[in-house]
């Protein structure tokens, strides 16, 4: 068990709806990342929170848009969903805004089917 | 920018054979190096990493990796398979101005034959 929590586990819906993922990084924790694993385009990084502030941005469509709370919980909004939006998501935290040394730990993920 | 290549989507062995799974990287700085596994089902959860102190880096299970700049590759190695190995590794690269993220490998299953 890593310490960091997502919710749902699970979460199918229909093409054109919008879906909430959420986040609990490890106690601590200050730095929140999302990444997205589909079959297509193997584990791509989407976005990087640090206590509460967008740090760096990556293949994220922008349909798609994250937060970070005071709480340090982290919350990966999806609208206007797309087939090819199904894939895993997975929540990753660290310790510092993004020391190279840094390890991420990953949550057990939240897999996404959009039918 | 930084890429990794994972050479092989598929490798299977025996049980007590050597495990070796591929990575070569791409940096322009010098990089970090990750070694993650997943289960099935499961989230990653590393298993080791290069920060430039040692380049034989021992990890958790047996497992270890080489960083060899000259080769810019960063392979995983395991002396003796077991059957609880069988998962799907990824290696990946931080490093520069990209902050935290990880470039991650398009990942190796490994299959351990009884």
């Amino acid at each position: 068990d890593s310490g960091v929590t997502q919710t749902p586990k699970h979460l199918i819906t229909a093409t054109g709806q919008r879906v909430t993922l959420r986040c609990s990084p490890r106690s601590g924790d200050l730095s929140v990342y999302w990444y997205q694993q589909s079959l297509d385009q193997g584990l791509q990084f989407l976005i990087q929170y640090y206590n509460g502030e967008e740090r760096a941005k990556g293949n994220i469509l922008e349909r798609f848009s994250a937060q970070q709370f005071p709480d340090l919980h982290s919350e990966l909004n999806l609208s206007s969903l797309e087939l090819g939006d199904s894939a895993l998501y997975f929540c990753a935290s660290s310790g510092t805004s993004g020391a190279a040394t840094d390890t991420q730990y990953f949550g057990p993920g939240t897999r996404l089917t959009v039918l | 920018a930084q890429s990794v290549t994972q050479l092989g989507s598929h490798v299977s062995v025996s049980e007590g054979a050597l495990v070796l799974l591929r990575c070569n990287y791409s940096s322009s700085v010098p990089p970090y190096l990750f070694w993650y596994v997943q289960y099935p089902n499961q989230g990653l959860q590393l298993l080791l990493k290069y920060t430039s102190a040692a380049t034989l880096v021992k990890g958790i299970n047996g497992f270890e990796a080489e960083f060899k700049k000259s080769e810019t590759s960063f392979h995983l190695t395991k002396p003796s398979a077991h059957m609880s190995d069988a998962a799907e590794y990824f290696c990946a690269v931080r490093g520069g101005s990209t902050l935290g993220r990880l470039y991650f490998g398009r990942g190796t299953q490994l299959t351990v034959w009884p």
